[in-house]
């Protein structure tokens, strides 16, 4: 089964600066998609960039972009310029490939921006 | 265009008594599945349809039923309320292809309940 790891449950980061969540998960798959939800304090899982296994580019979305080390089985969230906006749950989930329709999330990050 | 909608937003059950959560898409997916979120899990799956008249388990299914009669419909139904199905339940859907089209589920707001 598959599985995916949260190992920071919380992280700060000074307005404007640079952040970075890890994510690690597990899989004997090859195709498969990986994704960054944000859970504000409203409850709504907002998604904030997704990443296909079979594409070696990493994903960019504005001042989000991922790490993706599909050997490493890796999957860390760079948010650069950090906005108060940014203050979150942050979940990394995956998905198996085209069809399957379970996600399989972390267990998340709380993410803290200071003023 | 509403998306994913879920009623109610909150709820109290007694520990025995029985209630549905709705959830509705007007986007027109096949895929609908549902999620409870506790502290320090992430979200698991309870229940998931490919399709109307079609629904399967997830990882935690006890305690839940489910029935798909249209498309746009995805109810969960508790039978008979226990403290442990206290929780924040999610309602997502999406389309099933995944080349050339957006993938990733869209989740409704959430329904949060207690059972005491």
């Amino acid at each position: 089964a598959q599985t995916v790891t949260q190992s920071q449950p919380e992280m700060s980061v000074q307005e404007a600066e640079t952040v970075t969540l890890s994510c690690t998960y597990d899989t004997s798959e090859s195709d498969y998609y990986l994704f960054w939800y944000k859970q504000p304090p409203s409850r709504q899982m907002i998604l904030v960039i997704r990443q296909e296994a079979y594409k070696q580019q990493n994903a960019t979305e504005n001042r989000f972009s991922v790490n993706f080390q599909k050997a490493a089985k890796s999957f860390s969230l760079k948010i650069s310029d950090s906005q108060l906006g940014d203050a979150a749950m942050y979940f990394c989930a995956y998905r198996s490939g085209p069809g399957a329709q379970k996600l399989v999330f972390g267990q998340g990050t709380r993410l803290t921006i200071n003023p | 265009n509403a998306g994913v909608t879920q009623t109610p937003k909150f709820q109290v059950l007694k520990t025995g008594q029985s209630m549905t959560l709705q959830c509705a898409q007007d986007m027109n997916h096949e895929y609908m599945s549902w999620y409870r979120q506790d502290p320090g899990m992430g979200l698991r799956l309870i229940h998931y349809s490919v399709g109307a008249g079609i629904t399967d388990q997830g990882e935690v299914p006890n305690g839940y039923n489910v029935s798909r009669s249209t498309t746009e419909d995805f109810p969960l139904r508790l039978l008979s309320a226990a403290p442990s199905q206290t929780s924040v339940y999610f309602c997502a859907s999406r389309p099933p292809r995944d080349r050339g089209s957006h993938t990733e589920a869209f989740f409704g707001q959430g329904t949060r309940l207690t059972v005491v």
